[in-house]
């Protein structure tokens, strides 16, 4: 069964930072990854997607790379802000069409 | 235009009774997932259907767990005789299909509470 993990579970940074969250998965192989970001008490906002044939996505200031080889993805922040505050979550799709998600990275971007 | 749907967007209920909680996808949507997350856990995947057909029941936690799909669209999840560790935040995605390239949209996700 595919197991994903996200390092690190907390993040804290001043605004402007530049950051990166890191996803690792253990089957390498996936149709896409996805990132997704949760506001509290809120549904999931997807953010990038990744094919497994791509290297990376851009959009603003996130870039989202994946190495499927070594079943890694991280996700780039360019000078963070203070709405960047939420908990960020990579989703794999494997066979089955199924999703298997980590448990995100709580991420606080500090005025 | 709109997205995907979820009621109630909160429900407390007593052990033992029965729930029903409601996913209304994005128009068009023909794949629909549902997913369960628990305080401090991932989320679960749980069952999703493409058209009204559910290919793949084998995350529903126990068969106390159910979900249907009518005409395409509407879906409900039912859990009979609710116990403490159902309690959990249930989210609902739909995507345009369920090949590769598809997105899944998640509603706001509908709180499930057993006392």
């Amino acid at each position: 069964k595919q197991e994903v993990t996200q390092i690190p579970a907390a993040l804290s940074v001043p605004e402007g930072e530049n950051l990166v969250l890191n996803c690792s998965f253990t089957d390498s192989a996936i149709y896409n990854l996805q990132w997704f970001r949760q506001d509290p008490g809120k549904g999931l906002t997807s953010l990038l997607l990744i094919q497994s044939s791509q290297r990376e996505q851009t959009s603003g200031r996130l870039n989202a790379s994946l190495d499927k080889s070594s079943g890694r993805s991280t996700l780039y922040i360019a000078a963070s802000q203070p709405g960047d505050s939420a908990t960020y979550l990579c989703a794999v799709r494997s066979t089955g069409n199924q999703f298997y998600f980590g448990t995100g990275t709580s991420l606080t971007v500090i005025p | 235009g709109a997205g995907v749907s979820q009621s109630p967007s909160n429900k407390v209920t007593e052990k033992g009774k029965d729930v029903e909680l409601r996913c209304d996808p994005i128009s068009g949507h023909t794949a629909l997932y549902w997913y369960r997350q628990s305080l401090g856990q991932g989320l679960e995947f749980l069952i999703y259907f493409q058209g009204n057909s559910a290919p793949d029941k084998s995350g529903l936690p126990s068969d106390r767990f159910s979900a249907e799909r009518t005409g395409g669209s509407v879906s409900t999840l039912t859990i009979q005789r609710t116990q403490q560790e159902d309690s959990a935040v249930y989210l609902c995605a739909s995507s345009l299909a369920t090949g590769s390239p598809y997105e899944q949209y998640f509603g706001p996700g509908t709180r499930l509470t057993v006392t």
